[in-house]
C-alpha cells in the first residue's frame, strides 16, 4: 500500500491554465505539507496543514490555493499557470507538526508549463 | 533562514568515506538527514533534537553539535547505493510559538566502483 500518494504523476499545461494536484496519505499523519522542487533541486516548503487547519504559509503566490478537506488529504490548486511554476511538486506528512518527526513524501508531481 | 551544506558535491570510491556537513548561524530547533535518488522523493534518513546528539543508522551516522548550529552525516565504508543528493532540513524558531522549516541547497554525493 502506498502510503503518500499523488495525482497526476505528470502535468503538461499551457500558461495560463489552472490545475490541481491530489495527495492523500493513508498513514494516519495529522500534519501534511506541500514543497516545490525547482530545476537546481531547491526543496522548498509551501504549506503545511495541521488536522485540516493551515500552520505554515510561507510567500508563495495567491494563485497557490491549498485545500485540505480531512487530514488524509491536502490538494493543491494553481491558478493562472506561469512558466516559473514548473517543478516537481512534492507532499509529505508526518505524524505531528513542527518539525521534530518523520516526514513520508509522496513520488512527486512534475509539472511542466509550456 | 536556509542551512548551508558543504560540500556541494563529492565523488567517492565505494569503500570510502564521507562527511557531510550542514550549518546554521541560529541555533536549531531540529535537523532532519534525506537522500534523494534521481527521479525519485526524499527519504528520510534521521532526525536530531538534542545538542550533542549522535545518532547511527547501519553506516550512515549523524552528530548535532552541542550549540545546536551544525549538524554532520558520516558515511562509512561507502557503497554504490549510497549515490544521491542529501539534504538536511531545519526547524528554527522565529519566536511567538511560530518556527520555519527549510533545507539546505544539498550535496550530490557519486560512488564509483
Amino acid at each position: 500500500d502506498t502510503a503518500v500518494s499523488q495525482t497526476p504523476k505528470y502535468l503538461v499545461t499551457q500558461m495560463g491554465n489552472d490545475k490541481s494536484i491530489k495527495c492523500e496519505q493513508n498513514l494516519g499523519h495529522d500534519t501534511m505539507y506541500w514543497y516545490k522542487q525547482d530545476s537546481k533541486k531547491f526543496l522548498k516548503i509551501m504549506f503545511s496543514y495541521n488536522n485540516k487547519e493551515l500552520i505554515i504559509n510561507e510567500t508563495v503566490p495567491n494563485r497557490f490555493s491549498p485545500k485540505s478537506p480531512d487530514k488524509a488529504h491536502l490538494n493543491l490548486h494553481i491558478n493562472s499557470l506561469e512558466l516559473g511554476d514548473s517543478a516537481v511538486y512534492f507532499c509529505a506528512s508526518s505524524p505531528l507538526a513542527g518539525g521534530v518527526e518523520t516526514q513520508y513524501f509522496g513520488p512527486g508531481t512534475r509539472l511542466l508549463v509550456l | 533562514q536556509q542551512p548551508v551544506q558543504s560540500p556541494q558535491a563529492v565523488i567517492l570510491r565505494e569503500g570510502e568515506d564521507a562527511v557531510i556537513n550542514c550549518s546554521s548561524s541560529k541555533a536549531l530547533y531540529s535537523v532532519h538527514w534525506y537522500r534523494q535518488k534521481h527521479g525519485e522523493a526524499p527519504v528520510f534518513l534521521m532526525i536530531l533534537l538534542k545538542g550533542g546528539e549522535q545518532k547511527g543508522h547501519e553506516k550512515i551516522s549523524a552528530s548535532f553539535n552541542e550549540k545546536k548550529q551544525q549538524s554532520s552525516l558520516y558515511l562509512t565504508a561507502s557503497q554504490l547505493s549510497y549515490s544521491g543528493t542529501y539534504f538536511c532540513g531545519t526547524r528554527t524558531n522565529s519566536g511567538a510559538g511560530s518556527y520555519q522549516l527549510t533545507f539546505g541547497k544539498g550535496t550530490k554525493l557519486s560512488v564509483i566502483p
